[in-house]
């Protein structure tokens, strides 16, 4: 099995902040690696695909990098609707996700 | 656009079996693999199986003694039943699609059911 590690568990930060938040696997996955975006209640929502490409519709300031076992999410200015929980998922074998990094004020 | 929606029991006996479906709406659901993932309350997200039209499915070796996928195209629906469940199996269950095809990320989620098990 492919294991999915994301740090940190917790991130404060503030409107207007760059944030980052690295996904490490436990093997190489290449680029098949997908970041999703959940807020409390709601299902997860589809942010990135292939370690670096963006959904449509979803904003500029989502970036993501890495190739691999090492992986980046920033989100280039931080706005309100950005706190939440983010995870990565690995697909190269199957699908495994992190545990989750909890974005908040 | 397609929207999903999952339906079944919120209650589950232990050492029965969990049956839900998942409606699939605004599209067809040939082409495409459709997949159950899992989290427990406060808890991060688990990818249960996943399953196409033609039939082909692959399970998480962790469930795949006790997962059962099925798809039923005249309703535009898929079904998942877990058999012999226990309190570990409580949480919120989504059903998901993904494109297949080595794109094995997951574009569009259902709402999600909770489903509890207990006596």
């Amino acid at each position: 099995d492919i294991q999915m590690t994301q740090s940190p568990s917790t991130l404060s930060a503030s409107v207007g902040d760059r944030v980052t938040i690295t996904c490490r696997a436990s093997q190489s996955i290449s680029r098949w690696l997908a970041w999703y975006q959940q807020k409390p209640g709601k299902a997860p929502k589809f942010l990135i695909y292939k370690a670096s490409s963006l959904e449509s519709g979803v904003p500029s300031r989502f970036s993501g990098s890495g190739s691999g076992t090492e992986f980046t999410l920033t989100i280039s200015s931080l706005q309100p609707d950005d706190f939440a929980t983010y995870y990565c998922q690995q697909y190269n074998s199957y699908a495994t996700f992190g545990q989750g990094t909890k974005l908040e004020i | 656009q397609v929207q999903l929606q999952e339906s079944g029991p919120g209650l589950v006996k232990p050492s029965e079996t969990l049956s839900l479906t998942c409606t699939v709406s605004g599209g067809s659901i040939v082409s495409y693999y459709w997949n159950w993932i899992r989290q427990p309350a406060g808890k991060g997200l688990e990818w249960i199986g996943r399953m196409i039209t033609t039939g082909n499915s692959n399970y998480n070796p962790s469930l795949k003694s006790r997962v059962i996928m099925s798809v039923d195209t005249s309703k535009n629906q898929f079904s998942l039943k877990l058999t012999s469940v226990t309190a570990a199996d409580t949480a919120i269950y989504y059903c998901a699609r993904a494109y297949g095809g080595g794109s094995w990320f997951f574009d569009i989620w259902g709402q999600g059911t909770m489903v509890t098990v207990s006596s």
